[in-house]
Parts: C-alpha cells; structure tokens; sequence
C-alpha cells in the first residue's frame, strides 16, 4: 500500500477510444502529477496540480486531458492517442506543489494498438 | 536543457557485492532524491538530501549530495537478490523553479 493508487493497473486501447486513467492518494497531500515513463527515457513531467488548479502543463499534446476535482484525486482521460503514448503513466503526489518527495502509485501500463 | 546523467546504465553484479552510482550535472540543485523501481510498479522514496555535504543513510544504502549541488551518489552495501531493480536519481533544479528532473535510471542485477 503506497498511500497513491492507480486504475487501471494495464489498459490496452485502440486509437479510436476514450478511456480514462485515475489516481487517488491518501497522505493529505496538497499537489498531484502525471508523470509518462518510456522505456530508456527519463520520468517526463506532465501534469502538476496544486490544490486542485493545473499549475503546470509541460507542452502535453490536448489527447491528453487531466482533471482534478479535489486535492485527492486526479484523471487523466485520454481520446485518439497514438501508438507511441503507449508508456507506463505514474501519478505522484507531494505535500507541496514542486517540493520535497513525491510518493508515486503503481502505475498504469497503456498499450495503444 | 536541465539534463540529470546518471550512470552507470546498468549493472550486473555478485551477491554480497558493494555497488556505487552517481548523478552529474551542470546545473545546481536543491534538493537530490533517489527512488527505486521494481518490475510492474512505480518508483519508491528511499533516500532524500537537502544540504550540501549531506550523507545519509537508510539500512544498507548510504546517499550524498555533493558539495558542489551538482551531483549526487548512491552506495548499496553487501548486495542482496532483492536490491534488483532500476534507481533513479532526482533532483529539484533552482533555476527550474524547483521542478523535479530525473536521471535516466541505473538497472541493477544481482547474481545469487
């Protein structure tokens, strides 16, 4: 138990579907993030939410969409992705927006065929 | 761009082995992280540095930040089968309103 859980854990989609991806934690923490991990490549930042605002949004194509209703829970939804977004997306969450550790969930592993 | 160079890439090793890994950059820090990863899940807080200087430890591994707030290693005591997985570094960019930014990761193999 991480205190950040991710659903699905896998997803497999096609280029056509809608799906949404979603993350709750449970520290009380204040700022979540999406985070995409490739393989071989560094975690590239997404998303940042700091008290439910989208404080940063680093050059993310608009297939992707986050939404967070509260401090404790994030979506990403996603619609027309390519094969190439297939990648393992992480949620993380931190006390503070852009502070101190980030605790991460499990993932979700995103094939997109 | 605000680049983390973690090496080695990977490592392949004898149990009860020591193992050593770094994070270089040009860039100055605030704050240096280092995670582990294992297959099928996300990556794990195990150690965090504030301070120039600072060394600390957490059971068998041991982490600095360097003086200069450019780099940072990671040392691994008397490896174990389960220390397996991949380590990444990061670090919080003063320059980069204190983003955090990864290193590419070091995979690490234990042979029993």
């Amino acid at each position: 138990e991480t205190g950040v859980t991710q659903t699905p854990r896998h997803l497999v989609m096609g280029m056509t579907n809608k799906k949404s991806l979603k993350c709750e934690q449970h520290l009380g923490h204040n700022a979540m993030y999406w985070y995409k991990q490739s393989a071989k490549k560094p975690l590239e930042l997404m998303f940042v939410y700091n008290f439910k605002e989208q404080t940063e949004n680093n050059s993310v194509p608009s297939r992707f969409s986050p939404e967070c209703p509260n401090s404790s829970h994030l979506f990403l939804h996603l619609h027309t992705l390519q094969p190439e977004d297939s990648a393992l997306y992480l949620c993380a969450s931190s006390q503070g927006a852009l502070q101190g550790e980030a605790f991460f969930g499990q993932g979700t592993r995103l094939t997109v065929v | 761009g605000q680049q983390l160079n973690q090496s080695p890439q990977s490592m392949f090793i004898q149990e009860g082995e020591d193992v050593s890994m770094n994070c270089t950059s040009s860039s100055i820090f605030n704050t240096w992280l280092w995670y582990k990863q294992d297959p099928g899940e996300g990556p794990v807080l195990l150690i965090a540095l504030y301070k120039a200087g600072e060394l600390t430890s957490n059971g068998r591994l041991t982490a600095q930040f360097g003086i200069t707030r450019k780099d940072s290693f990671l040392n691994i005591s008397a490896s174990i089968p389960s220390d397996v997985g991949i380590y990444f570094c990061a670090g919080q960019l003063r320059e980069y309103g204190n983003k955090l930014v990864f290193g590419a990761g070091t995979i690490l193999r234990v042979k029993s």
